[in-house]
């Protein structure tokens, strides 16, 4: 069984471009969350999806990150403009756990995207 | 705010040399502590959930503990294989989404031959 991919696995723009980064969680997962490790800090949750519905975004930085999951499937993270503190690694994860049941913990997480901003 | 704290930062071992990592928690209500292993240039990968103070859990060399402020992760006579950084986090009771965690930064183990 695939497990989540992520692409790019690195990505290098300048200032004030614009970049997606694509996640594509493990099949039949309804939960796609996404995070993201900044140099020296910890790994931080972004969002949350459930299915296409944002159930959860109170840890998008600011509103040059737009996240979108269309049709419940794969989800992109679009950086516009990027800045020079949106540099690091940008975690995908997903799992099957429904809202109401107890969690496992069995979280699956993507290899990253790192993202440097120059 | 909840907030997780490891220690130690760095931990180098020889191989066989048994010893613990640490991860502190402040949270509003403990609904899950999580341990993860995570390899260079890979994402975290699930080790453990604990949900209460008392509760253990054990898997090959390693064994998770914890208790009402902390959480130990003990590894037994490790070897060079178990080389990697150790994420704790924590997900609080009125957190939201079942996966909005708080993580600690990690500590990297190496594991000498």
């Amino acid at each position: 069984e695939a497990g989540v991919t992520q692409f790019p696995s690195h990505s290098v723009i300048e200032k004030g471009q614009t970049v997606t980064l694509r996640c594509d969680p493990i099949s039949g997962h309804d939960n796609l969350y996404w995070y993201r490790r900044v140099m020296g800090k910890e790994i931080k949750f972004l969002l949350h999806f459930v299915k296409e519905s944002k159930q959860d975004e109170s840890g998008m930085p600011n509103n040059r990150f737009l996240a979108e999951r269309t049709g419940g499937t794969y989800s992109t993270l679009k950086v516009q403009p990027a800045e020079l503190e949106d540099s690091g690694v940008y975690f995908c994860a997903s799992s099957q756990d429904p809202p109401d049941r107890p969690i496992t913990g069995e979280l699956f997480f993507g290899e990253g995207s790192r993202l440097t901003v120059l | 705010e909840d907030q997780v704290t490891q220690s130690p930062e760095a931990l180098r071992l020889q191989e066989g040399e048994s010893s613990s990592l640490n991860c502190s928690y402040t949270v509003s209500g403990l609904r899950g502590l999580f341990w993860y292993r995570q390899d260079p240039g890979k994402g975290p990968e699930f080790l453990f959930t604990l949900y209460s103070a008392g509760e253990e859990k054990e898997k090959e060399r390693l064994k998770a503990t914890l208790t009402k402020k902390e959480s130990f992760l003990h590894i037994t006579a490790p070897k060079p294989e178990d080389s990697a950084t150790y994420l704790c986090a924590v997900q609080a009771l009125k957190g939201g989404s079942n996966y909005k965690l708080t993580f600690g930064k990690g500590t990297l183990l190496t594991v000498n031959p």
